[in-house]
């Protein structure tokens, strides 16, 4: 079946750094999606990709759908406390039923 | 407006009890889903309707039966529950199959 594979699994963040996530995968898709969830929550859509090669930004957030329509990445830029989480990416294709196939997530925790 | 709203927020029930999870979402979206997630783990799909019909059904246990009684609310009726099926229950809705899926904010259900 379709996998993701999301890097990195965790990591640490100091306030103001920026940071940075990705997901390839060995299989095409037609729409790539980043979550962020907060413990006990559902996850929030942040950015939504259709094209390959589409840069879109939402505040301090960045995506970018490869141009091989097999990968995506996520930075957050100057990040901030209640950046924390986990973050999901997930792709979507129509001929996989349009089922989203999720990344097993990076979390996002700050130094101390 | 992208809100999925689903109640109860938790839920604790025994291995014999009849209980019903509810959705709402008043966007318009035209499929809804249900998903079940682990700590730390992606959402997995279970249940996708379209057009108020079942359009998959990821080889779900019988014990959990899904109603679309309308193009804004989805229920999950549990029955004979095991501990092992204690989870974050997680509804989702988008505009039609193939668009970015908005997700509630979830049912904590716990069988004892």
């Amino acid at each position: 079946g379709q996998q993701l594979n999301q890097s990195p699994q965790s990591m640490f963040i100091q306030e103001g750094e920026d940071v940075s996530m990705n997901c390839t995968s060995s299989s095409i898709f037609n729409t790539w999606l980043w979550y962020k969830q907060d413990p006990g929550e559902g996850p929030v859509l942040l950015i939504a990709l259709y094209k390959a090669g589409e840069l879109t930004s939402n505040g301090r957030l960045t995506a970018q759908f490869g141009i091989t329509r097999k990968d995506s990445f996520l930075n957050i830029s100057a990040s901030i406390p209640s950046d924390v989480g986990i973050y999901f990416c997930a792709g979507q294709l129509t001929e996989y039923g349009n089922k989203l196939v999720f990344g097993a997530g990076t979390i996002l925790r700050v130094k101390s | 407006d992208t809100e999925v709203t689903q109640t109860p927020k938790h839920l604790v029930m025994g291995m014999t009890n009849k209980k019903s999870l509810k959705c709402e979402q008043h966007m318009g979206h035209r499929a809804m889903y249900w998903y079940k997630q682990k700590a730390k783990k992606p959402p997995e799909l279970m249940f996708v309707y379209s057009y108020e019909k079942l359009s998959i059904n990821e080889s779900v246990p019988s014990r959990f039966s899904p109603e679309c009684p309308n193009s804004s609310l989805l229920n999950l009726h549990l029955h004979a529950l095991q501990p092992e099926d204690s989870a974050l229950y997680l509804c989702a809705s988008s505009l039609y199959l193939s668009y970015e899926q908005y997700f509630g904010p979830g049912t904590r259900l716990t069988v004892t």
